[in-house]
């Protein structure tokens, strides 16, 4: 059974710091990876999907990363804003898509 | 926008009683997951449906049961609903074809359920 975690569960950084939030998973037989931006109360936001022969996507100051064999995804995201704040998801789908709990992030002004 | 909605935005039940949730598909979208989502955990797949008829189920009892119509709309249902039963529950629609290789699925808003 497929298992994803998220590391750390909460971070707090202040403004204009880089920053890397981990995603782990037990199966490497996945389709693709998908991370994920939920605010307060509200639905998911897709920030980036990865397939599983790639390596890395990127969108403006989003990168993330995909390590199949090792069962690793990061997502750095650079120059942190205060619009940053949210909580991310990392997912995995095979036969459905797995999410982990999430890292809530808190960018400081 | 992902073109993907749900209703209603926020309903409250009573423990013992029936509710059923509603969600519009992105148009051509043949695929229709739903989600449970408690406070602070991410979100745990409930069933997905593929052209009308349930094509997986994750660990949910007969009482979460659903209906997906050919004008791209579905249906969760759920029955003597327990307060456990609070949480925002997520549609999303694709238009892959389950176990055929990756596709990316759109959520919608979400419909938050709060069981007293």
């Amino acid at each position: 059974k497929q298992e994803v975690t998220q590391i750390p569960a909460a971070l707090s950084v202040p403004e204009g710091e880089n920053l890397v939030l981990n995603c782990s998973f037990t199966d490497s037989a996945i389709y693709n990876l998908q991370w994920f931006r939920q605010d307060p109360g509200k639905g998911l936001t897709s920030l980036l999907l990865i397939q599983s022969s790639q390596r890395e996507q990127t969108s403006g100051r989003l990168n993330a990363s995909l390590d199949k064999s090792s069962g690793r995804s990061t997502l750095y995201i650079a120059a942190s804003q205060p619009g940053d704040s949210a909580t991310y998801l990392c997912a995995v789908a095979d036969n459905d898509m797995r999410f982990g709990a999430g890292t809530r992030l808190t960018v400081k002004p | 926008e992902t073109g993907v909605t749900q209703s209603p935005t926020h309903l409250i039940k009573t423990r013992g009683q029936q509710v059923t949730l509603r969600c519009s598909s992105q148009s051509g979208h043949n695929t229709v997951s739903w989600y449970q989502q408690a406070l602070g955990q991410g979100p745990q797949f409930i069933f997905q449906y593929y052209r009308e008829e349930e094509n997986g189920r994750g660990n949910f009892p007969p009482r979460f049961s659903g209906l997906q119509f050919p004008n791209y709309s579905s249906e969760l249902n759920v029955n003597a609903l327990e307060l456990d039963d609070s949480a925002l529950y997520l549609c999303a629609s694709s238009d892959g074809m389950p176990g055929r290789g990756s596709y990316e699925q759109y959520f919608g808003p979400g419909t938050r359920l709060t069981v007293t």
